[in-house]
């Protein structure tokens, strides 16, 4: 079964800086997909990024972007220039792509929650 | 506009009762979910629906049932309702074919049993 880790529960930054959010997961599968969500206050959960495992090159989404390394097995999440409206639950979760019947839902991690300090 | 609705954003119900909790999506999408989330546990998968009428188990299904007879509708049911049962409850939706990645989330009923 696969996992995903997320060590830090809550992690604070000043507004305007840079933070890193780590994720690590275990699989043994060689193609999946590795997510962030972001769920603010209002609980609506929110994609925030995707990486696809086949793919070397960091995806990037305006200020955030990640670091994957896939033979550590690490998918950290960096936000640059952080706002006060990133303040936020972040999710870290996995999905196979490899077929086995029926769909497959997310793996998720046990989040961090990220603070803005103004 | 993507929209996933759920019936209610807060339920208090009794130990014992039967309890549904409803899911609409209305972006014609073939697979279906639904998550508990609890406080440092995160997310955790409890059915998915691949289809009408199919359903397969997740990771935490037991004291759980779901149905699906509607393609947009997926309702998850507790049928004797337990205080380990308090939480929030997330659907989701997805597109159908392993190629399509996003799920898009409801915006979560929180349930209490007492």
């Amino acid at each position: 079964a696969q996992t995903v880790t997320q060590s830090q529960p809550e992690m604070s930054v000043q507004e305007a800086e840079t933070v890193t959010l780590s994720c690590t997961y275990d699989t043994s599968e060689s193609d999946y997909y590795l997510f962030w969500y972001k769920q603010p206050p209002s609980r609506q959960m929110i994609l925030v990024i995707r990486q696809e495992a086949y793919k070397q090159q960091n995806a990037t989404e305006n200020r955030f972007s990640v670091n994957f390394q896939k033979a550590a097995k690490s998918f950290s999440l960096k936000i640059s220039d952080s706002q006060l409206g990133d303040a936020a639950m972040y999710f870290c979760a996995y999905r196979r792509t490899s077929s086995g019947g029926g769909a497959d839902g997310l793996t998720f991690g046990k989040g961090t929650h990220l603070i803005i300090q103004p | 506009d993507v929209k996933v609705t759920q019936s209610s954003r807060y339920l208090v119900k009794r130990t014992g009762e039967k309890v549904f909790l409803e899911c609409v999506q209305d972006m014609d999408h073939e697979n279906m979910f639904w998550y508990r989330q609890d406080p440092g546990l995160g997310l955790r998968l409890i059915y998915f629906s691949y289809d009408v009428k199919m359903k397969e188990k997740g990771d935490i299904p037991e004291g759980y049932s779901v149905s699906r007879e509607k393609k947009e509708r997926f309702s998850l049911i507790l049928e004797s309702a337990s205080t380990n049962q308090t939480s929030m409850y997330l659907c989701a939706s997805r597109a159908g074919g392993l190629a399509e990645y996003e799920q898009y989330f409801g915006p979560g009923t929180r349930l209490t049993v007492t």
